[in-house]
Order: structure tokens, then C-alpha cells, then sequence
């Protein structure tokens, strides 16, 4: 199957600090990306959808100038926790869609544990 | 809208015996249905979906799931289970037309008892 990367797999980082994450489709160009954050125990929370090359669209609740993120190529998505908070501290998965086609499931990223201090 | 319904928390099986993950799910339309499985610390992996045709699908790891329209279910299934099973389920559903975003379920934890 198709496979996505994340980078980093785990990041610490002070308060106040931003903090970059990294989804790369490495097989397949995605012209969707999901990004998702995950509490321990609950479910997937949908942050934003991105489109290549156009601006991400936000999740009600979700502060787009704190998570901001750029979707520039189709093999790339970049989600950046700006200003990082103890409360940020969360599991980050990104996952991709190929384009419209016979497979319509995503694929997800390993994630990324986000510690904020 | 579109919803999905897992109504277990938690599953425990033993060894062997066959296991359920249970799946609801509400959609305007036709719905795209899908399993995905995450072990701890890692992102989903996909398992199966079903899109249309034949209403038993098969997947990944033995795993199979049988789409039932009239009582708007996909549960999960599999023979026997093996220990290595253990970790969080999860369904998602999205409607045919419209928006092509799926909804997840909460996700239910299977434990496998050796």
C-alpha cells in the first residue's frame, strides 16, 4: 500500500517555541492531506483538510494562526504549532489521499508525539 | 451529516475464539465504509473498506467485515484471534457524493487474552 512518512516520530520543546512536523507521501502524489490530533484513549480529531496549493481549511474550534499549515507540493504537508503551549502536548498524525480514483481510503503517518515543557 | 457509532470501549477475546468490533453508521446516500488499526504510538493502518459489490469484504491479516444496508452496520470479524490483534479499531464512513471527508468512530481498544 501507499506509504506516508512523518518527521519527527517525537519532538520536546519549550514553551513559546514553534515546532514544525513534516507529512511526505513517498509513493503516490497527494492532492489531499489530513492533519489529526489525538488525545490518549479518544479518537482522531480533524484539525484541517489541505489542499495542494490552496489554503488549508480549519476545523471549527481549531485556531488556524496557532496550527498553521502549507500544503506546497503534492508530496508534502507541513503543520507548524506556532507559540507552543503545555496543552499543545498531543499526538499529531497526518494522513493523505490520492486523487480521486478506485482508492478512497487515507493513509495515515506514523505520527508525532508532541511535548510541550 | 454522517456519523459513525462503535459502542464498545473495549472488546476482550481469548486466544482463538473469533471477535467483533462493532460499527454503526448513519449517511445521506450510498456509504463508503472502511476499518483501520492502530498499535500503540502509530499512525492507522488501513484494513478493508467496502465501496459497493459483494456485502462480506476481506482484508488485511484475515480480518473481514460484512456491510448490512438494512441495519446501517459494518462490523468487523474475524475467526480467531491472535494476541498480536490487540489495539485500538477504528471505523469511518463518508457518503458516496458530497464531501469526500470521513467521519471516524471513537475507536474500540480489542484486548486479546493469551
Amino acid at each position: 500500500g501507499a506509504v506516508v512518512s512523518q518527521h519527527p516520530s517525537w519532538v520536546i520543546c519549550k514553551s513559546g517555541t514553534s515546532v514544525k512536523i513534516e507529512c511526505r507521501s513517498l509513493d503516490f502524489q497527494a492532492t489531499t492531506m489530513f492533519w489529526y490530533r489525538q488525545f490518549p484513549k479518544q479518537s482522531l480529531m480533524l484539525m484541517a483538510t489541505s489542499n495542494e496549493g490552496s489554503k488549508a481549511t480549519y476545523e471549527q474550534g481549531v485556531e488556524k494562526d496557532k496550527f498553521l499549515i502549507n500544503h506546497a507540493s503534492l508530496t508534502l504537508s507541513t503543520l507548524t504549532v506556532t507559540s507552543a503551549h503545555p496543552e499543545d502536548s498531543s499526538f499529531y498524525i497526518c494522513s493523505a489521499r490520492p486523487p480521486s480514483g478506485i482508492m478512497l481510503e487515507q493513509y495515515f503517518g506514523p505520527g508525532t508525539r508532541l511535548t510541550v515543557t | 451529516a454522517q456519523s459513525v457509532a462503535q459502542p464498545e470501549d473495549q472488546v476482550n477475546v481469548a486466544e482463538g475464539n473469533p471477535l467483533t468490533v462493532k460499527c454503526t453508521y448513519s449517511v445521506s446516500g450510498n456509504p463508503y465504509l472502511f476499518w483501520y488499526v492502530q498499535y500503540p504510538n502509530r499512525g492507522l493502518q488501513f484494513l478493508l473498506k467496502y465501496i459497493t459489490g459483494d456485502n462480506l469484504v476481506k482484508g488485511s491479516y484475515g480480518f473481514e467485515a460484512e456491510f448490512n444496508k438494512s441495519q446501517t452496520s459494518f462490523h468487523l470479524k474475524k475467526p480467531s484471534a491472535l494476541v498480536s490483534d490487540s489495539a485500538l479499531y477504528f471505523c469511518a464512513v463518508r457518503a458516496s457524493g458530497g464531501s469526500y471527508i470521513p467521519t471516524f468512530g471513537r475507536g474500540t481498544s480489542l484486548i486479546v487474552h493469551p
